[in-house]
């Protein structure tokens, strides 16, 4: 079975710092892979998306993640987090069956 | 393109009741999803119709749970006999047929089985 895996659940940071958010999925064939972001209150939006090619993707407000095959893994990073990012992040991988498998999500808190 | 509508937000229902939420995709949208999210995880995958059909249904879609998309544009789920471990958020998706596509998610509804 398919699965994803993202170990930080809650993390802290001051507004400025660098964000990396872990995400390893357990897949072996061809993947899509995916962060989703939900804002208190609202509903999951798309961050970004890795289909194929340059593995280091970027997404919208700042966001990229890198594609490491041989780690299994995509991380999302931001250099500088505001406090408007406070949100829930989570990575979701799609096999070719276009079923997402979502991890349990990281919540963020960014403190002004 | 209003984005995916979930009717309704909120529902509390007594333990044993059955329940019906609506999802209306974008509109030239032909594959539609429901997922499940409960407190502190991520969204679980129920089934999906492409069209009308309906192409996959999840292990956690029990018995009680039963899904329709019948003219292949609106869609509803419904769960009969509600129990309490049904709590949770109901997500609907929509898409594009094609792996070179995200999800648009709605809002969600969420059910609280008291």
């Amino acid at each position: 079975a398919q699965s994803v895996s993202q170990h930080n659940h809650h993390v802290i940071l001051s507004e400025a710092a660098s964000l990396e958010l872990g995400c390893n999925y357990s897949y072996g064939g061809t993947v899509n892979l995916f962060w989703y972001v939900q804002y208190p209150g609202q509903h999951l939006q798309l961050l970004l998306k890795y289909f194929s090619g340059d593995p280091l993707v970027k997404g919208i407000k700042g966001f990229e993640a890198e594609f490491i095959k041989s780690k299994f893994s995509f991380n999302l990073r931001k250099p500088s987090v505001q406090w408007s990012d406070t949100a829930e992040y989570f990575c979701a991988v799609r096999n070719t069956g276009n079923q997402f498998y979502f991890g349990t999500g990281t919540s963020l808190t960014v403190i002004p | 393109d209003t984005g995916v509508s979930q009717d309704p937000r909120h529902k509390i229902t007594k333990r044993g009741q059955n329940v019906t939420f609506r999802c209306d995709p974008i509109s030239e949208h032909n594959r539609l999803y429901w997922y499940r999210q409960t407190l502190g995880q991520g969204p679980e995958f129920l089934t999906y119709f492409q069209n009308e059909a309906q192409l996959e249904k999840s292990r956690l879609l029990s018995d009680r749970f039963s899904a329709e998309r019948p003219k292949g544009s609106f869609s509803t789920l419904e769960i009969q006999r509600t129990e309490q471990g049904d709590s949770a958020m109901y997500l609907c998706a929509s898409s594009l047929q094609g792996l070179d596509y995200g999800y648009t998610f709605g809002s969600g509804t969420r059910l609280t089985v008291v």
